[in-house]
């Protein structure tokens, strides 16, 4: 079975300082790892997403990703925070050689960008 | 690029009524995925389509149904419309293999 642990709830930053929003990942194979983004009362929005090759993942509004394997981590990183991150962050896991099976959510972290 | 679209945006229904939400996948993506996100929730899997035939199912209570037709475009049937079912309803769709999904904005079903 999958699985996505997001340890924490919320994540307080300020302004200009570096973020990150953890998480952990359990699948029986190799794993497809994705971050998505929702602001109030709106959709999924795509940021970044792990399928093989370096393991430093780059993607929208300057997000970065790492993706550590003995460590089944994929925690989301930013170097500078802006207020308009303050969002809902989630991880998302799929095992890899499971054909078209669904992607697995955490519960979410709620970011708080503090100007 | 043609995105993954979902109708209606808002739907109000009563307790005890039936919805039906409707989800057209991106052109030549052959698997389709349907969510609930409740209030303060993370997104739960409901069901899944593969080139038109129910590929895996999570937890989809009964009194939901959903098919995928054969413009491939899919609807989710729910009835006996219960309080706890308003909530955010989500399609993704993909291609087989490549690790990629995109989801729609979601249907926002409020049973009153």
């Amino acid at each position: 079975a999958q699985s996505v642990a997001q340890p924490e709830d919320q994540v307080n930053v300020a302004e200009g300082n570096p973020l990150t929003v953890k998480c952990t990942y359990s699948v029986s194979g190799n794993p497809y790892l994705f971050w998505y983004v929702q602001y109030p009362n709106r959709g999924l929005q795509f940021l970044l997403k792990y399928i093989t090759g370096d393991n430093l993942v780059k993607g929208s509004y300057g997000f970065e990703a790492e993706f550590n394997k003995s460590q089944t981590s994929f925690h989301l990183k930013k170097p500078s925070a802006l207020v308009s991150d303050s969002a809902l962050y989630f991880c998302a896991v799929r095992d890899m050689n499971t054909g078209n099976t669904p992607l697995v959510f955490g519960k979410g972290t709620r970011l708080s960008v503090i100007a | 690029a043609a995105g993954v679209i979902q109708s209606p945006r808002h739907l109000i229904k009563e307790k005890r009524e039936t919805a039906t939400l409707k989800c057209y996948p991106i052109p030549r993506h052959d698997t389709v995925y349907w969510y609930q996100q409740g209030p303060g929730q993370d997104p739960q899997f409901l069901i899944s389509f593969y080139e038109k035939m129910q590929s895996d199912k999570g937890s989809i209570p009964d009194r939901f149904s959903a098919q995928q037709f054969s413009d491939y475009h899919s609807e989710l049937n729910m009835s006996s419309l219960e309080l706890g079912d308003s909530a955010l309803y989500f399609c993704a769709s993909s291609i087989t293999g490549t690790g990629g999904y995109t989801f729609g904005s979601g249907t926002r079903l409020t049973v009153v």
